[in-house]
């Protein structure tokens, strides 16, 4: 296992259109984080898993995103009918979830542009 | 202080200069600092993890210190070299619930010029 994976790196897509990104954590960890990257900003929460379960979602994430993580594996973001404003840097990151605070391990994340 | 804020926002710095960046977090709720670095096309890795107050943590030419009675760190690099460049971000955990998730700051930009 060489470290979280997110497919695909780059996305373009038209106004209105449905993406799906994918992120496969390391595989022991429990925890799966999704986190979205703008210019010139640090990246913003916006839900994460234990397990399959998906424990806790922003509230800035709008009803055309959503998450799952199906047998507590990889997981995928969906946006739904996209915006100019979804065009972002989609990182996912996965911890071991237990033991005291340790390092999320990020993916080299996913590259929205809605044009 | 609300959110998690870092200063500079960028830094362009000779080589072998030293350099430090600081974070500032809310001191309520405070579980860990995490301190990543994230250089272009890579993904952000994990410089430190500190959750005591007076905590100092060093890998090899950067070190870091945090005090969580007044909600701040310092990341310090010694004789910086080109290879630092990167976006330097400090994170904050909080406890409870929501332990694992990270509030960052907005980064800062590190270049370093041969």
């Amino acid at each position: 296992d060489t470290g979280v994976s997110q497919n695909p790196r780059h996305k373009i897509t038209k106004r209105g259109q449905n993406v799906t990104f994918r992120c496969d954590p390391i595989s022991e960890h429990n925890r799966l984080y999704w986190y979205r990257q703008t210019l010139g900003q640090g990246p913003e929460f916006l839900t994460y898993f234990q397990n399959e379960a998906q424990l806790e979602k922003s509230r800035l994430l709008s009803d055309r995103f959503s998450a799952e993580r199906p047998k507590g594996s990889f997981s995928t973001l969906e946006i739904q009918r996209t915006e100019q404003g979804d065009s972002a840097m989609y990182l996912c990151a996965s911890s071991p979830g237990r033991g005291g605070p340790t390092e999320a391990f990020f993916g080299q994340g996913t590259r929205l542009t809605v044009v | 202080i609300l959110n998690v804020e870092q200063s500079p926002q960028s830094l362009h710095v000779q080589e072998g200069d030293s350099t430090n960046f600081t974070c500032s977090f809310p001191s309520s709720n405070f579980y860990a600092l995490h301190w990543y670095r994230w250089e272009t096309a890579k993904s952000p890795e994990a410089l430190f993890v500190m959750t005591l107050n007076g905590d100092e943590k060093k890998k090899g030419r950067i070190s870091a210190t945090l005090n969580t009675k007044e909600g701040y760190s310092y990341l310090y690099i010694k004789g910086s070299q080109p290879e630092d460049s990167a976006t330097y971000l400090c994170a904050k955990e909080a406890g409870g619930t929501s332990y694992g998730k990270l509030t960052f700051g907005q980064g800062t930009i590190l270049t370093v010029h041969p």
